[in-house]
């Protein structure tokens, strides 16, 4: 069964400091990763997504995400973050199976002070 | 173009009515799930169309939870006999074929359900 993991419930970084939100993940075959970030009060926004090719994702509003197939991750970072940033983070893994459902982590609260 | 649109933005109901939820996928788009999200639960998978095939309705929590999809395009969730424990965001979210191909799925903003 596909699992996701997220250790920290909360993240706190100073405005213009680099930031990491750290996701591990567990599939049985090949693993499409996603990452998408919660605003209050609205919907998943989509940051991101690894499939293949290149370990590191770029995506979004400045986010990048580094995939390490030895060590089952899929880390958020941001080199230099914002007070806007300030939300809730998800990592997703959905196996290449073909079962079409996404698997979420807990979610890692992000806040930036100023 | 328009975005996943869910409705109505809240619902409270009384414990034991029955409630419905709609949701308009983005245009084109074949592959339409549900998911909740709850304080306890995070968040989780409820049911997944594709096309015309048979749902994947594995995610239903209870035999009080259904859904259809109608003309491969507006899906409907309806919860019967709600209880307190139903009270969670009900997420929308639709893909451009959900198949063998690595989809994003783009949500909705979500129903918020308040069962009293």
């Amino acid at each position: 069964a596909q699992s996701v993991a997220q250790p920290e419930d909360q993240v706190n970084v100073a405005e213009g400091n680099p930031l990491t939100v750290k996701c591990t993940y567990s599939v049985s075959g090949n693993p499409y990763l996603f990452w998408y970030v919660q605003y209050p009060n609205r919907g998943l926004q989509f940051l991101l997504k690894y499939i293949t090719g290149d370990n590191l994702v770029k995506g979004s509003y400045g986010f990048e995400a580094e995939f390490n197939k030895s060590q089952t991750s899929f880390h958020l970072k941001k080199p230099s973050a914002l007070v806007s940033d300030s939300a809730l983070y998800f990592c997703a893994v959905r196996d290449s199976g073909g079962f079409q459902k996404l698997v979420f982590g807990t979610g890692t609260r992000l806040l930036v002070s100023p | 173009g328009a975005g996943v649109s869910q409705s109505p933005s809240n619902k409270v109901t009384e414990k034991g009515k029955d409630v419905e939820l709609r949701c308009d996928p983005i245009s084109g788009h074949t592959a339409l799930y549900w998911y909740r999200q709850s304080l306890g639960q995070g968040l989780e998978f409820l049911i997944y169309f594709q096309g015309n095939s048979a749902p994947d309705k594995s995610g239903l929590p209870s035999d009080r939870f259904s859904a259809e999809r109608t003309g491969g395009s507006v899906s409907t969730l309806t919860i019967q006999r709600t209880q307190q424990e139903d009270s969670a965001v009900y997420l929308c979210a639709s893909s451009r074929s959900g198949t063998s191909a690595p989809d994003t799925q783009y949500f909705g903003p979500g129903t918020r359900l308040t069962v009293l």
